[in-house]
């Protein structure tokens, strides 16, 4: 059981590059999550998905695009990254699909846009 | 907007000493707090959590505190270890239809464990 994992581990873009960060997760949650985590800052919501074929925006959508492909996976796309999206992305996933539940984060994606 | 937040930045601790890690919530309308440690190059680990219906909840070597009076909820890690050092998150869940999933972080407190 591996819970949250996350591809790549590491990236590094240039500016209007564009990338799609992968996440999967085998508990059998419904809810998926992404977030982003800057230096001495809490995480921040980007987007979340209920469940399976729906997806909502969190507190910092803009530049982002997510995708449910299933139950297991969720995946962010940048599509024209820019400085200001350096940061380390971690998605997570809970067991609720409409109410508050524990969620699980992956290992996170260390991503620097040049 | 409201916000979650921690009274100290950083935290150090003697080895065998206990540790009281805190946090101060604005939104009385939260029903829900978790907390979580994260360790350097890791994801948030979850810790324990506790609902507003209580004031206290226990797990292995820890203690959630909740006073929804003053609106503080407190860490508690008994005989901390070396291990232990990390940076904690409390978390607050509105859980409302509007806020549903959206987990307000705290920045974090770093807990320096000395031997």
């Amino acid at each position: 059981n591996a819970g949250v994992t996350q591809t790549p581990k590491f990236q590094v873009l240039k500016t209007g590059q564009s990338m799609t960060l992968q996440c999967a997760q085998d508990m059998n949650h419904n809810s998926m999550y992404w977030y982003r985590q800057d230096p001495g800052m809490g995480l921040r919501l980007i987007y979340y998905s209920a469940s399976e074929g729906t997806t909502d925006k969190g507190e910092v959508p803009n530049g982002y695009n997510v995708s449910r492909l299933n139950k297991r996976e969720f995946s962010l796309r940048l599509e024209s990254a820019a400085p200001s999206q350096t940061s380390v992305y971690f998605c997570a996933s809970s067991g609720a699909s409409g109410g508050a539940e524990t969620q699980y984060f992956g290992p996170g994606t260390r991503l620097l846009v040049l | 907007g409201e916000s979650v937040g921690l009274h100290l930045p950083t935290l150090s601790v003697q080895e065998g000493d206990n540790s009281i890690i805190n946090c101060a919530y604005s939104n009385s309308a939260s029903d829900y707090f978790i907390w979580y440690k994260q360790e350097s190059g890791k994801g948030p680990q979850f810790i324990i959590d506790i609902r507003s219906n209580m004031d206290k909840r226990q797990g292995q070597r820890v203690t959630v505190l909740l006073n929804k009076t003053v609106k503080h909820l407190s860490l508690q890690i008994a005989a901390t270890q070396p291990g232990d050092s990390a940076v904690y998150f409390c978390a607050e869940d509105q859980m409302t239809t509007d806020s549903w999933g959206k987990l307000q972080f705290g920045a974090g407190t770093q807990v320096v464990v000395t031997p």
